[in-house]
């Protein structure tokens, strides 16, 4: 059974179009995180939640924006997509006790 | 400021040599939590421990081994043996004494090859 899961895998679209990630873990686990890998494959984190609460909100563009319907999901939305914008992006949970973050399988975006 | 360093940026052994990765953090806190993960080539992030601030036991597991040193700020991974299927990225990470959704600060990495 897959912990934490996100869909797509990959996503390749056009500059200015809107586009979302999904995350969902079946962990049990009261925290999620979005983070972005680039290029040169450095991991930053982007954001987190805590009981579908934004705790961490790092410099990151307005034009994204997290939303955490339930502890289970963390959704990624983009707005006006940009090149820069072409990442990996990784999502993560945890329980707060531990901070052992699993990660989902990651989104390769591709801006053209 | 917290910060991780691993300075080798790429290492390339042969299948059985026995191989070090380099970790070293910076932090202000007392209380803090440190953490390897491994990227294989299919891209996804795989947790390989974790360590208190409070525990400086070494710690083995099979093939792997962690040397934790408070008084150098290093926390080195150790992978006896090598095997090509070891070939990865590892990345050192480092997190804040726990509180709901601290992240992760982790190092650029280490790209480990291992040639048969």
């Amino acid at each position: 059974d897959t912990a934490v899961s996100q869909t797509p895998k990959y996503l390749v679209t056009q500059m200015g179009n809107d586009k979302s990630i999904k995350c969902e873990q079946n962990l049990g686990h009261d925290t999620m995180y979005w983070y972005k890998q680039d290029s040169k494959k450095f991991l930053k984190i982007m954001f987190s939640y805590n009981n579908k609460e934004l705790i961490i909100n790092e410099t990151v563009p307005n034009r994204f924006s997290p939303k955490s319907p339930d502890k289970a999901h963390l959704n990624l939305h983009i707005n006006s997509l940009e090149l820069g914008d072409s990442a990996v992006y990784f999502c993560a949970s945890s329980q707060a006790a531990n901070n052992e973050q699993f990660f989902g399988p990651g989104t390769r975006l591709t801006v053209l | 400021a917290q910060k991780v360093t691993q300075a080798q940026t790429e290492i390339s052994v042969v299948e059985k040599e026995d191989v070090t990765l380099d970790c070293v953090y910076e932090t202000r806190d007392t209380t803090y939590y440190l953490f390897w993960y491994k990227q294989p080539p299919s891209g996804e992030l795989v947790f390989l421990i974790r360590r208190n601030s409070f525990d400086e036991q070494n710690e083995i597991s099979g093939r792997y081994s962690w040397n934790f040193q408070k008084s150098t700020s290093s926390f080195n991974f150790t992978i006896t043996a090598s095997q090509v299927v070891d070939s990865a990225v590892y990345f050192c990470a480092l997190s804040e004494a726990l509180q709901a959704g601290t992240a992760l600060i982790f190092g650029k990495g280490t790209t480990l090859s291992v040639s048969s």
